[in-house]
């Protein structure tokens, strides 16, 4: 099981550029989670997929930021342009069913680092 | 933006010595109680899942209790051991949504 695929790893970029995060969630899940980790918040909730479709972006922080999912084996979270708050580490996590029970699979993380 | 709120911030335990945590979340709309554990440069690793009042999980030397009536969830690790080092995150959800508390930060000295 490889679980929950992240990449890049890390990523070093410079204030108004593009910055693209890749997710790979576990085979066979329907759910696609993107969070972020900061030290200020902590780990919160930028979006929620399920079934490949956006049921709650409440938490994606502006317009500068936006997430796809355009089939059930990826997903992209885009920021553009990049600032230095939005230095954080991204999350992607995945699961399956949507009982009381699911529990919700977590991928190494992203982390950011605008300049 | 739901109250998730987990004590001590941090603890210090001797190898052997076993602990306990707290994670206090809202009485209402609940769905289930998750505990993570987390290792600093790791992925958040899934250890409980709790939607019963009065549930008790166990895995190896942690294990967890869960009141829904009072809003609060126990975590403890007995005989704690070098490798038991990390942070623990409990995390509320009411339906998908986790809500996650700052964490419990414990390390154990050998």
């Amino acid at each position: 099981d490889a679980g929950v695929i992240q990449s890049p790893r890390h990523e070093v970029t410079e204030m108004g550029q593009e910055v693209t995060l890749r997710c790979k969630p576990i085979s066979g899940h329907n759910s696609l989670f993107w969070y972020r980790q900061t030290m200020m918040r902590g780990l919160e909730l930028l979006i929620y997929f399920n079934n490949n479709v956006p049921i709650d972006d409440s938490g994606m922080p502006e317009d500068r930021f936006s997430a796809k999912m355009p089939n059930a084996s990826f997903s992209t979270l885009k920021i553009q342009p990049s600032e230095p708050r939005d230095s954080a580490v991204y999350f992607c996590a995945s699961s399956f069913g949507k009982g009381r029970g699911y529990e919700q699979y977590f991928g190494p993380g992203t982390r950011l680092t605008v300049t | 933006i739901l109250n998730v709120e987990q004590s001590p911030q941090s603890l210090h335990v001797q190898e052997g010595d076993s602990t306990n945590f707290t994670c206090s979340f809202p009485s209402s709309n609940f769905y289930a109680l998750h505990w993570y554990r987390w290792e600093t440069a790791k992925s958040p690793e899934a250890l409980f899942v709790m939607t019963l009042n009065g549930d008790e999980k166990k895995k190896g030397r942690i294990s967890a209790t869960l009141n829904t009536k009072e809003g609060y969830s126990y975590l403890y690790i007995k005989g704690s051991q070098p490798e038991d080092s990390a942070t623990y995150l409990c995390a509320f959800r009411d339906d998908y949504k986790l809500s996650f508390g700052a964490g419990t930060t414990v390390t154990v000295r050998a």
